[in-house]
């Protein structure tokens, strides 16, 4: 079966910095790959999804890009602001469209 | 917020007892989704269901057990409870391949 691995498990940063957040699969099947961000008490919202035709994709603050090659696929968030602290998760699905998550990366902005 | 809603919010249950969750799916959404999130960890698919027919199983043992009614609302049943099932459990909707929505969960406590 597909495996995620995602890294770091804790990113600190200051107000204003860029985030990067690294998830590698297994699957060469796998062809979504979306980004959900979890707040406290909340469930997993979907905040960006790139799938393997695009290499690229940006919505605002955010964006992913995926290497097909590598088997690896990254979110960066700019500008970042104390709302944007909260847990990460990536995912990769293939054929099924059930998704396989990584372990979630806990985000941190220090106002 | 998505258009996913979980009953119960909390819920405390003693070991060896059984439990109901429910999913109220986003509207327009025939495939429904279960997922276990134990703390600190990503979300571990269950299974899903397609127009009330199980269509996709993670590794779990059939003491948990689902169903999708006509309107695409879904349970989550679990039998014989043991200490290491409390996690939240989230329910997710999508129509067709589209990405999938996350309702706010069940934190189910097992004593």
């Amino acid at each position: 079966g597909e495996n995620v691995e995602q890294h770091p498990s804790t990113l600190s940063v200051q107000e204003g910095d860029s985030a990067v957040i690294k998830c590698t699969y297994s699957d060469s099947a796998s062809n979504y790959f979306p980004w959900y961000k979890q707040e406290l008490g909340k469930g997993p919202q979907l905040i960006i999804d790139i799938r393997s035709n695009v290499g690229e994709k940006k919505d605002q603050r955010i964006a992913v890009t995926l290497n097909k090659t590598a088997k690896h696929f990254s979110l960066h968030i700019t500008e970042t602001q104390p709302e944007d602290s909260a847990v990460y998760f990536c995912a990769a699905s293939g054929g099924s469209y059930i998704p396989t998550f990584g372990r979630g990366t806990s985000l941190i902005v220090h106002p | 917020e998505t258009g996913v809603t979980q009953s119960p919010t909390h819920l405390i249950k003693t070991r060896g007892q059984q439990v109901t969750l429910r999913c109220s799916s986003q509207s327009g959404h025939n495939t429904v989704s279960w997922y276990q999130q134990a703390l600190g960890q990503g979300p571990q698919f269950i299974f899903q269901y397609y127009r009330e027919e199980e269509n996709g199983r993670g590794n779990f043992p059939p003491r948990f057990s689902g169903l999708q009614f006509p309107n695409y609302s879904s349970e989550l049943n679990v039998n014989a409870l043991e200490l290491d099932d409390s996690a939240l459990y989230l329910c997710a909707s999508r129509e067709g391949t589209d990405e999938q929505y996350f309702g706010p969960g069940t934190r189910l406590t097992v004593t």
